[in-house]
């Protein structure tokens, strides 16, 4: 069964330091999003993508975020500057033009 | 106010009862609607979706919605300890909005 896939599974970084979260989305889905689930909170919408440009973006989502689709199967989360704050559950998710998200298994980020 | 709204439990029933987990909404506009189970430390799994008024059944589970009431719930019937777990509401599929999540227990 195709599934999104999402490297590295634990990633822990120093405080200020760029991370680049990466997932590999099912292969006919079009639209891409980031979430990500602080220890003990809900899942937060951060970012959507569609046509290889966002199309919604939440108030975390600031100018210390970015999103890119480098290529036809890649879609990457960049983390420039990690805050302590930061340190949490990110999952990928993608879809296909019905409505079912489908999730990847999470980067759990760790700064230090 | 929350966009999505659940009690965050945790829910506890014996196995074999029927789990009832509830959830409201806030935007009168949104049409699609979403159950997930979430496994500690784990992603998100999809389980359930509904878009009309009315029950949709899919094995053990059922979905209810009621857009005039903004409610929609998720009926697990002969729940088993397997089931124990979390259960997020989301709604609008082009910007998937979560509730907090209901704790479910099943005990044996």
């Amino acid at each position: 069964e195709p599934e999104v896939t999402q490297t590295p599974s634990h990633q822990v970084t120093q405080m200020g330091q760029e991370v680049i979260l990466r997932c590999v989305p099912i292969s006919n889905h079009l639209y891409f999003y980031w979430y990500r689930q602080i220890l003990g909170q809900k899942v937060e919408f951060l970012v959507s993508f569609y046509n290889n440009e966002i199309s919604e973006k939440s108030e975390i989502f600031d100018d210390q975020f970015s999103v890119e689709r480098p290529d036809g199967s890649n879609f990457t989360l960049k983390i420039r500057s990690t805050k302590l704050e930061d340190s949490a559950m990110y999952f990928c998710a993608s879809r296909s033009t019905n409505e079912k998200l489908f999730f990847g298994s999470g980067t759990q980020l760790s700064v230090l | 106010q929350k966009e999505v709204e659940q009690n965050s439990g945790p829910l506890s029933v014996p196995e074999g009862a029927i789990a009832s987990l509830n959830c409201t909404y806030s935007d009168r506009g949104s049409q699609s609607f979403f159950w997930y189970r979430q496994y500690s430390g784990k992603s998100p799994e999809l389980i359930m979706f509904i878009y009309s008024n009315g029950d949709k059944e899919d094995g053990r589970f059922t979905a209810q919605l009621n857009k005039a009431s903004q409610y929609v719930s998720l009926l697990i019937r002969d729940s088993q300890p397997s089931d124990s777990a979390t259960y997020l509401c989301a709604v609008n599929p082009q910007k998937l909005v979560f509730g907090t999540g209901t704790r479910l227990l099943v005990s044996p």
